[in-house]
């Protein structure tokens, strides 16, 4: 499987742009995932590349580059409400999901 | 359509209890993927089902088990507990993406196991 990591906090102001970075082994590897928990629900779906390059969602973009195991999750214009945990998740060719252990993002005003 | 429904939401079990937590997918998802949440390793993978058959399996000890049925609905169970099962139960329902060999997972609410 996937080694998945991840920064534990990271910190941001109201309408700026923060990258929660996300590193992975290689091995394996067959696409990543990007999901949004806020605390007390259920983690909901972001975004998913599995080629390199940038998919653009809204103010959600996802970076990945399989040669160097590296993805990013782009967050613009933040708002109060991206205050979550985002958790960063690699395929392998078995369909099951590889989960770092998230990074909560704290956004103040 | 319905969400992933998981029942029961809360559950409290003391040690040496077995446990059985229940997931019912999306309607057209044939694939049920099992996971445990805790504060210090995060969503851990513990197996997946698809067409009533155990298709993935995490490094989780044998008391932990699962089955699906025809319906696609799936149980796990946990026996003899510990108290280091405590945790967010989750169960996630996929549909494949086309052509790429990966499936987008949809969250159910979990299932908050205590064991005293």
């Amino acid at each position: 499987g996937q080694n998945i990591d991840q920064p534990t906090e990271m910190t941001a102001t109201e309408g700026a742009i923060v990258q929660i970075n996300c590193t992975y082994q290689t091995s394996g590897f067959n696409g990543l995932f990007w999901y949004q928990q806020h605390a007390g629900e259920a983690p909901t779906f972001l975004s998913y590349n599995v080629l390199d390059g940038l998919e653009e969602k809204g103010r959600f973009s996802s970076f990945l580059s399989r040669s160097k195991g590296y993805s990013y999750l782009l967050l613009k214009e933040l708002q109060m409400k991206d205050s979550a945990s985002y958790l960063c998740a690699g395929s392998n060719s078995g369909y099951a999901l590889n989960f770092g252990k998230g990074t909560s993002l704290l956004v103040t005003p | 359509k319905a969400g992933v429904t998981q029942t029961p939401r809360y559950l409290i079990k003391t040690r040496g209890q077995q446990v059985t937590l229940s997931c019912s997918p999306i309607s057209g998802h044939r694939s049920v993927s099992w996971y445990q949440q805790t504060p210090g390793q995060g969503l851990q993978f513990l197996f997946e089902y698809f067409s009533e058959t155990q298709r993935n399996k995490g490094n989780f000890p044998g008391r932990f088990s699962g089955r699906q049925f025809s319906n696609s609905r799936s149980e796990m169970n946990v026996s003899t507990l510990e108290l280091g099962d405590s945790a967010l139960y989750l169960c996630a329902s996929s549909l494949e993406l086309a052509g790429t060999g990966m499936n987008e997972q949809f969250f159910g609410p979990g299932t908050r196991l205590t064991v005293l």
